[in-house]
């Protein structure tokens, strides 16, 4: 299968670790984004790539969070000091166009992160 | 900036009837729309786009939507409802055009329910 790789699907942690979530997006997909979800809600964009430069940040990412995408393949999004209230399914996505022109994003199963 | 607004965050039909699920939008600039579908415990899939060509879009699964600019509205529909549509349901607008990044603006969501 060649979807997106989210790894692990699910993360238990207790508050003040620090946990790190992956995403394997489709090959060449050149555009990588992160959301987040909560419990009866629609995703929250967070931030996305093209290719390895980080683009945009919503002002949802505090300094806690960090995403990186080396060399333009897979990306890494890390939670420092966690606490609850970043409880949430992270999930990423990608896309094949460098314009964007449609638009159109393929989604992970998504990480499900659930903090003590 | 776009935003999305779903009208009713729970639908419950019998199986048979027609659904319709409601989003509006707000756009500054030619939208692009789309309806993604959120099974339990797994990612989003794209049900359907409108990005500026039919106004009339069919998608997967028997749904369909329509753009209407003069409403700023963007309603899915399927005439027959079956049980395997009851899922969560996402309305998501991104700015249209040489404007698209390709970062998606999602709704609440509304949840479907299909009654034997």
């Amino acid at each position: 299968d060649t979807g997106v790789s989210q790894n692990p699907r699910h993360k238990i942690t207790k508050r003040g670790q620090n946990v790190t979530f992956r995403c394997d997006p489709i090959s060449e997909h050149n555009r990588l984004y992160w959301y987040r979800q909560t419990l009866g809600q629609g995703p929250e964009f967070l931030t996305y790539f093209q290719n390895e430069a980080q683009l945009e940040k919503s002002r949802l990412l505090s300094d806690r969070f960090s995403a990186e995408r080396p060399k333009g393949s897979f990306s890494t999004l890390e939670i420092q000091r966690t606490e609850q209230g970043d409880s949430a399914m992270y999930l990423c996505a990608s896309s094949p166009r460098a314009g964007g022109i449609t638009g159109e994003l393929f989604f992970g199963e998504g990480s499900r992160l659930t903090v003590l | 900036a776009q935003s999305v607004t779903q009208l009713g965050s729970h639908v419950s039909v019998s199986e048979g009837a027609l659904v319709l699920l409601r989003c509006n939008y707000s756009s500054s600039v030619p939208p692009y729309l789309f309806w993604y579908v959120q099974y339990p415990n797994q990612g989003l899939q794209l049900l359907l786009k409108y990005t500026s060509a039919a106004t009339l879009v069919k998608g997967i699964n028997g749904f369909e939507a329509e753009f209407k600019k003069s409403e700023t509205s963007f309603h899915l529909t399927k005439p027959s409802a079956h049980m395997s549509d009851a899922a969560e349901y996402f309305c998501a607008v991104t700015a249209g055009g040489s404007g698209n990044t390709g970062k998606l603006i999602f709704g609440q969501g509304t949840t479907l329910q299909v009654k034997p």
